[in-house]
């Protein structure tokens, strides 16, 4: 079975300085991986995806993550984090073939301090 | 963003009272999601919709039932509400089963 583990609950940093945030799946076949961020009381909001080519992916909002398949990994990235960027932040994989299904991390809670 | 909306926003009601909670989108997508999201378990999966009248079960399906007449809206039906249904409710949409678009949410407590 798919699982994601998201391996960080809660992940305080001083503003300016980089964060990683740090995801790893398990999955016998090929996958898609996904990060989502939320605000406080808001929806989820696409951050970036991975599909197929590139490993190093960019999204929205200066994060980045890398595809490690080896490691099964999908790490997120910033180099210069803002208060701003204070939210919970999801990993998620795609299960192949079943509607699209995504399965979900436990969340990371990202809070960026002045 | 993609047009989801979500009604309503929030909702108090008795155990035991029946809930139905209704996603609407004006993207015309072919799939459509609910999931429910509860501190330390992320989201999960509770029905989804590959079109309309096609439905199949996600990981906490049990108590929950949905229905889909128009490619539209997509409803969540609690039969008998219970407190271990208390929770925020998201419906999620998707064009081509990649990735998906999030509602604002419903907020739902069983008392």
């Amino acid at each position: 079975a798919q699982s994601v583990t998201q391996l960080d609950s809660q992940v305080p940093v001083f503003e300016e300085a980089p964060v990683e945030l740090r995801c790893n799946y398990s999955s016998s076949v090929s996958v898609y991986l996904f990060w989502y961020v939320q605000y406080p009381n808001q929806g989820l909001q696409l951050l970036l995806k991975y599909l197929s080519g590139s490993t190093l992916v960019k999204g929205i909002n200066g994060f980045e993550a890398e595809f490690n398949k080896s490691q099964t990994s999908f790490h997120l990235r910033k180099p210069s984090v803002h208060i701003s960027d204070t939210a919970e932040y999801f990993c998620a994989v795609r299960i192949q073939g079943e509607g699209g299904k995504l399965i979900f991390g436990q969340g990371t809670e990202l809070s960026v301090k002045p | 963003d993609a047009g989801i909306t979500q009604s309503p926003r929030h909702k108090v009601t008795e155990t035991g009272t029946p809930v139905t909670l209704r996603c609407h989108q004006t993207e015309n997508h072919r799939y459509m999601y609910w999931y429910r999201q509860d501190p330390g378990h992320g989201l999960r999966l509770i029905h989804y919709s590959y079109g309309v009248k096609d439905t199949d079960k996600g990981e906490v399906s049990d108590g929950y039932s949905v229905s889909r007449s128009k490619t539209e809206d997509f409803l969540l039906t609690l039969e008998s509400a219970t407190s271990s249904q208390t929770s925020v409710y998201f419906c999620a949409i998707s064009e081509h089963s990649y990735e998906q678009y999030f509602g604002p949410g419903t907020r739902l407590t069983v008392t």
